[in-house]
């Protein structure tokens, strides 16, 4: 079953520190992967997204890695503010395959920022 | 702004009643896709759209059912709603049809069924 693993589920941690998110996925074969942000009660936005060949990309403090071999990829925040306090939610999508809908979503990561 | 646009944006109803949400795509964009979001869940793909015709069924309830019109625009119509169906509803719209590029996503519809 083509799935997407989100760790940690939340994460609290002091404007100004850096953090990282985790995503694993067993979705085959693989086409791309992307993060996005959700903000409480909006839509989510694209941060970034990453084909097979590439293993880093970044968007200004969002820093995006990814291990095809493993099937890992993380989301690294630098310099953290309190704006990025939302959800950043991991999206995996299935390759030769005639079917839409074969975006896998995880469930997220709450990421809150305090003063 | 994405430039997909949801309304309403908020919608109060009551059990067993009937209600249709729109959603205009971006300009150019042939797909548009339908997702539920309850509350503290993540994404839960409902249905897609490409160039007017039916592409993939997610977890659709056969209460719900959606379609795209001539103009690309989409309407996602809910009957016979039930206390559990409160929730943000979005809609994203791609240029392609294979579901597997980046979408882009509207506003969102919060509806509560009391």
């Amino acid at each position: 079953k083509n799935q997407v693993e989100q760790s940690p589920q939340s994460l609290i941690i002091l404007e100004g520190k850096n953090c990282t998110l985790q995503c694993n996925y067993t979705v085959s074969p693989f086409s791309n992967l992307r993060w996005y942000k959700q903000d409480t009660g909006r839509g989510p936005v694209s941060l970034t997204i990453m084909t097979f060949s590439e293993n880093t990309k970044s968007n200004g403090r969002y820093t995006a890695t990814l291990d095809a071999d493993t099937k890992q990829s993380s989301l690294h925040i630098t310099a953290s503010q309190l704006s990025d306090s939302a959800s950043y939610i991991c999206v995996v999508s299935r390759a030769y395959n005639t079917n839409a809908g074969k975006s896998t979503f995880g469930d997220g990561t709450t990421l809150t920022v305090k003063p | 702004d994405s430039g997909v646009t949801q309304t309403p944006k908020h919608l109060i109803t009551a059990t067993g009643q009937r209600v249709t949400l729109r959603c205009s795509p971006r300009s150019g964009d042939l797909s548009v896709y339908w997702y539920q979001q309850s509350l503290d869940q993540g994404l839960q793909f409902l249905i897609q759209y490409y160039n007017g015709e039916e592409r993939a069924k997610g977890n659709i309830l056969e209460r719900f059912s959606a379609q795209q019109f001539p103009d690309l625009h989409s309407e996602l119509n809910l009957s016979s709603l039930e206390l559990g169906d409160s929730a943000l509803y979005f809609c994203a719209s791609s240029v392609e049809a294979s579901g597997s590029n980046e979408q882009f996503f509207g506003p969102g519809t919060r509806l509560t069924v009391l």
